[in-house]
């Protein structure tokens, strides 16, 4: 039974491009969550995906952006890179009840230059 | 808005010793309270969780003890091992809310 999976491990990227990063949740989930957590903090919830729409956004500006597909598989973008973008970035999964445990990837690792 | 708040910030423990950790919550309408550990490099593990009808629940070595009154859960790490060296979380979801409030995360040192 695959976990949540992401791609790619680690990313490099200069301050002002833009960045997309995948997620593909735990079987049987269709609920998928994204998450930064910057270095020595806990994860800061950007957005959850449900039905191929965002369902709930955390307090990020319109730069990062989603989707999510027919099959539940999920991407981040963040566009317009800064500096302060540099941080760890989780997927959770999860059935679509919000009383249901979310289950983690060991993330993307987003360095901006 | 910090709805979970953890404590302490860090703690080192010997080998088999006891590893106490804690969390005071601001909301009631919470579903359930997961724990999650993070070693260096990973994502968040999910741990243990337990749902607010319950006052303990027990996996292994790992307890978690609820305080409904004092709005308070704790994670006990039994006979501690030097594998259990990593970051622990304490969180909480409100209902009808889909995010993870996390807390700010126990760094656990087990001396061998």
């Amino acid at each position: 039974d695959a976990g949540v999976t992401q791609s790619p491990t680690h990313l490099i990227k200069t301050r002002g491009q833009q960045v997309t990063l995948r997620c593909s949740p735990k079987s049987g989930h269709d609920t998928v969550s994204w998450y930064q957590q910057a270095l020595g903090q806990g994860p800061q919830f950007i957005f959850q995906y449900y039905e191929e729409e965002e369902r709930q956004r955390g307090n990020f500006p319109d730069r990062f952006s989603g989707h999510q597909f027919p099959n539940y598989s999920s991407e981040l973008n963040v566009n317009a890179l800064l500096l302060g973008d540099s941080a760890l970035y989780l997927c959770a999964s999860s059935f679509s009840s919000s009383n249901q445990p979310q289950h983690f990837g060991d993330g993307t690792r987003l360095s901006i230059l | 808005q910090q709805q979970v708040k953890q404590s302490p910030q860090s703690l080192i423990v010997q080998k088999g010793g006891i590893s106490i950790i804690n969390c005071a919550y601001e909301n009631t309408a919470f579903d359930y309270f997961p724990w999650y550990q993070q070693f260096p490099g990973k994502g968040p593990a999910l741990l243990i969780a337990i749902r607010p009808d319950v006052s303990e629940k027990k996996e292994g070595r790992f307890t978690i003890s609820f305080n409904k009154s004092a709005k308070q859960f704790s994670l006990h790490i039994m006979d501690s091992q030097p594998g259990d060296s990593a970051t622990y979380f304490c969180a909480a979801p409100r209902s009808n809310d889909y995010k993870l409030s996390f807390g700010a995360g126990t760094t656990v040192t087990v001396r061998a």
